[in-house]
């Protein structure tokens, strides 16, 4: 079925790196963009990047810009974010998402995410 | 970056009574295109959030159509037309004009 799923969070101490993955079945991958969207404790949403569905353009938000880095295998139907120089204010569920229509972005705006994972909870703590 | 408001933060309904949450942005969401890029999302207690409203006042699919959204440039409005059960949960509103996509803080539903 169409779905999305998480997976690589955990516990991890502050400065230390993980890599978050986000595999994709049910639908044709490659035709659309995709976003991480994390959630603190207690919080609301919070947009942490989108890749577009060609790979040709990323975009983040400030908070994690030179430290997180989004990509995609269009071949393995798998989003990813790798996450380095981690901080205590880095600790929330995150979710992969994709965007409503396909090719959204590649004219400067988005639609919305109408498919979204489970989450994948990641804590920086010492 | 656009800052998203909404108000209230907090909402106490009564089932099968109407509900409305309202929606600010600091930049018109409207595109040379002429649509607007505002979405609403209702997040249920323990799961993920889920899409409702896109370009401003689109039902996305399955969503029932007790609930409509409506506004244009700055100023945006969720409506409940009779609240149910299942509407309890945290509504954000997201404008996905431009990056950062930015939401609002959130407003909690739930039953007086």
């Amino acid at each position: 079925q169409v779905q999305l799923v998480e997976s690589g969070g955990g516990v991890v101490q502050p400065g230390r790196s993980l890599r978050l993955s986000c595999a994709a079945s049910g639908f044709t991958f490659s035709s659309y963009g995709m976003h991480w969207v994390r959630q603190a404790p207690g919080k609301g949403l919070e947009w942490v990047a989108v890749i577009w569905y060609d790979v040709s353009n990323k975009y983040y938000a400030d908070s994690v810009k030179g430290r997180f880095t989004i990509s995609r295998d269009n071949s393995k139907k798998t989003l990813y974010l790798q996450m380095n120089s981690l901080r205590a204010e880095d600790t929330a569920v995150y979710y992969c998402a994709r965007d409503l229509l396909p090719s959204a972005g590649t004219r400067g705006y988005y639609y919305g995410m109408d498919l979204w994972g489970q989450g994948t909870a990641v804590t920086v703590s010492s | 970056d656009i800052v998203m408001t909404q108000s209230p933060l907090s909402l106490p309904v009564t089932p099968g009574e109407p509900a409305s949450i309202s929606c600010r942005s600091s930049q018109s969401l409207l595109h040379s295109n002429g649509y607007t890029y505002l979405a609403w999302y209702l997040q249920r207690p323990g799961q993920s959030p889920q899409l409702l409203i896109y370009l401003a006042s689109n039902r996305a699919s399955g969503v029932p159509d007790r609930f409509s959204g409506s506004g244009s440039g700055t100023d945006f409005t969720l409506k409940i037309n009779r609240v149910e059960a299942e509407d309890v949960g945290l509504y954000f509103c997201m404008q996905a004009l431009q990056t950062p996509l930015t939401f609002g803080p959130g407003t909690k539903v739930d039953f007086k």
